[in-house]
C-alpha cells in the first residue's frame, strides 16, 4: 500500500551544525505533510507543515523542503542544539484525514 | 495546560481483562484521532471523530476495541479481553477542521502506555 518512509533510521551530528533529515513519500494525492519530534516517552510534537502547493517552508531554525517530482521531503535544522535529540518523523495527509507516519529517523547531537 | 491530555499515562493489565483510557482534545477541536505506537515505529492512525461522530475506522480497530465521543469533546478508546499483542502507547489527536480546508495540523497528546502481561 502507500506508505511514508525515512533513508536513514540514526543521524548523528556535532553540535552546532545543520542537519537533515529526509523522507520519501509514495502517495501522489497527498497534500498536506507534517514533520513530528518525539521525545523518550512523550507524544509527537509538531515542528512545521508545508502543503502540497508550495516546495520550501520555512519557520525558527527549521525549513521544510518538498519536491513533489521525486516525492521526497526534507527537514533542514539550522546549528543543531542538544535539545533538538529526538525521533523525527515525517506523515502525509491525504484526503481522508489520517496521517501515515514513517518509521522515523533518530538524531543525536554530540556536544 | 491547554494541550490535548490523555489519562492514565500508564497501564498494566492481565491478559483477558478490559481497559478504558481517556482523550480530552484541545478546547474547540471538532476532530479528534486515535493512533497506536510501537516501539520503534511511527504511529498508526485507528480511528477518527468528526464530533460526536465516528467517521473513520482503521482494519488495525479490531472487534475487541471501540471508541466513542458521545458529546463531541472526550472521548474514550476502550479495548476488550486484551491480549498481549495489544501492548504499545495509544496516542490521541486533535485538530480544528474547516471547511474549504482539506487538511490541518494534528496535534498530540502524551499518550497511554499499556503493557499487558
Amino acid at each position: 500500500g502507500e506508505s511514508v518512509g525515512l533513508h536513514l533510521p540514526t543521524l548523528s551530528v556535532q553540535e552546532g551544525d545543520n542537519s537533515i533529515i529526509n523522507c520519501a513519500y509514495s502517495n501522489s494525492a497527498s497534500d498536506y505533510f507534517i514533520w513530528y519530534k518525539q521525545e523518550s516517552g512523550k507524544g509527537p510534537q509538531f515542528i512545521i507543515d508545508i502543503r502540497s502547493n508550495m516546495d520550501k517552508r520555512q519557520g525558527q531554525r527549521v525549513t521544510v523542503l518538498l519536491n513533489k517530482t521525486v516525492k521526497h521531503l526534507s527537514l533542514q535544522i539550522a546549528a543543531t542544539q542538544p535539545g533538538d535529540s529526538a525521533v523525527y518523523f515525517c506523515a502525509e495527509n491525504n484526503a481522508g484525514n489520517m496521517l501515515t507516519f514513517g518509521g522515523g529517523t533518530r538524531l543525536m547531537v554530540k556536544p | 495546560d491547554t494541550g490535548v491530555s490523555q489519562d492514565p499515562r500508564h497501564k498494566i493489565t492481565k491478559r483477558g481483562q478490559n481497559v478504558t483510557f481517556r482523550c480530552d482534545p484541545i478546547s474547540e477541536h471538532n476532530r479528534l484521532y486515535w493512533y497506536r505506537q510501537t516501539l520503534g515505529q511511527g504511529p498508526e492512525f485507528l480511528t477518527y471523530f468528526q464530533n460526536e461522530a465516528q467517521l473513520e475506522k482503521s482494519r488495525l480497530l479490531s472487534d475487541r476495541f471501540s471508541a466513542e465521543r458521545p458529546k463531541g469533546s472526550f472521548s474514550t478508546l476502550e479495548i476488550q479481553r486484551t491480549e498481549q499483542g495489544d501492548s504499545a502507547m495509544y496516542l490521541c489527536a486533535s485538530s480544528l477542521g474547516l471547511a474549504g480546508v482539506s487538511s490541518e495540523t494534528q496535534y498530540f497528546g502524551p499518550g497511554t502506555r499499556l503493557l499487558v502481561l
